[in-house]
């Protein structure tokens, strides 16, 4: 079974500082996804990333895809408040079906 | 832009009752899906449908079914609910493939007394 296992589960910062979310998996991925889901919303797609070592920008935000294909990391440089959310991590193991396997989330707030 | 709409944005419903949780999405997408999402348990996959009138069992299918008569609609189907059906559901749709993401709706949180 693919497990996909996020750290920390909670983050409480100050606006202004950086922070990093982690995603681990002994399972080699063919693609890994990022969300972001609010309060009473369903998740939002922030980015996907595809080969080994590979690095995507999203304006403050910074992916990137281990070089075994076996974890991503998210940093987030000068956290907003509009930042605070539910991010998940989740892999793509399974073919076209296009089934993702979702890590457990990290819950960020951002005080201002 | 692209949507996934589900019909209700709550509901509360009686034990024993069968529930119908709707989803729609306009954006022409072969892969749809169901989740429940509860606190310290991430999201759990219940169904999914890769085609017209084909299902698969996710993770925890017990105690729902689902249909998929037309290739935009994928209805869940709770046959008796029960509190520990209490959650919030989530269905998303995407195209297949492995660069691509989902997207999901604004989500159902259903409550069973």
């Amino acid at each position: 079974t693919q497990l996909l296992e996020q750290s920390p589960q909670f983050l409480s910062i100050q606006e202004g500082e950086n922070l990093t979310v982690y995603c681990n998996s002994s399972s080699v991925f063919s693609s890994l996804q990022w969300y972001r889901q609010e309060p009473g919303e369903g998740p939002v797609l922030l980015v996907t990333v595809v080969t080994g070592g590979e690095v995507k920008k999203l304006k403050r935000l910074t992916f990137q895809f281990g070089d075994a294909r076996k974890d991503s990391s998210l940093h987030i440089t000068a956290a907003q408040t509009g930042d605070t959310g539910l991010y998940l991590c989740a892999g793509d193991g399974s073919g076209n079906t296009g089934k993702l396997i979702f890590g457990q989330g990290t819950t960020l707030q951002v005080k201002p | 832009d692209v949507k996934v709409t589900q019909s209700s944005r709550y509901l509360v419903k009686r034990t024993g009752e069968k529930v119908f949780l709707e989803c729609v999405q306009d954006m022409d997408h072969e892969n749809m899906f169901w989740y429940r999402q509860d606190p310290g348990l991430g999201l759990r996959l219940i169904y999914f449908s890769y085609d017209v009138k084909m299902k698969e069992k996710g993770d925890i299918p017990e105690g729902y079914s689902v249909s998929r008569e037309k290739k935009e609609r994928f209805s869940l189907i709770l046959e008796s609910a029960s509190t520990n059906q209490t959650s919030m559901y989530l269905c998303a749709s995407t195209p297949g493939g492995r660069i691509y993401g989902y997207t999901f709706g604004s989500g159902t949180r259903l409550t069973v007394v």
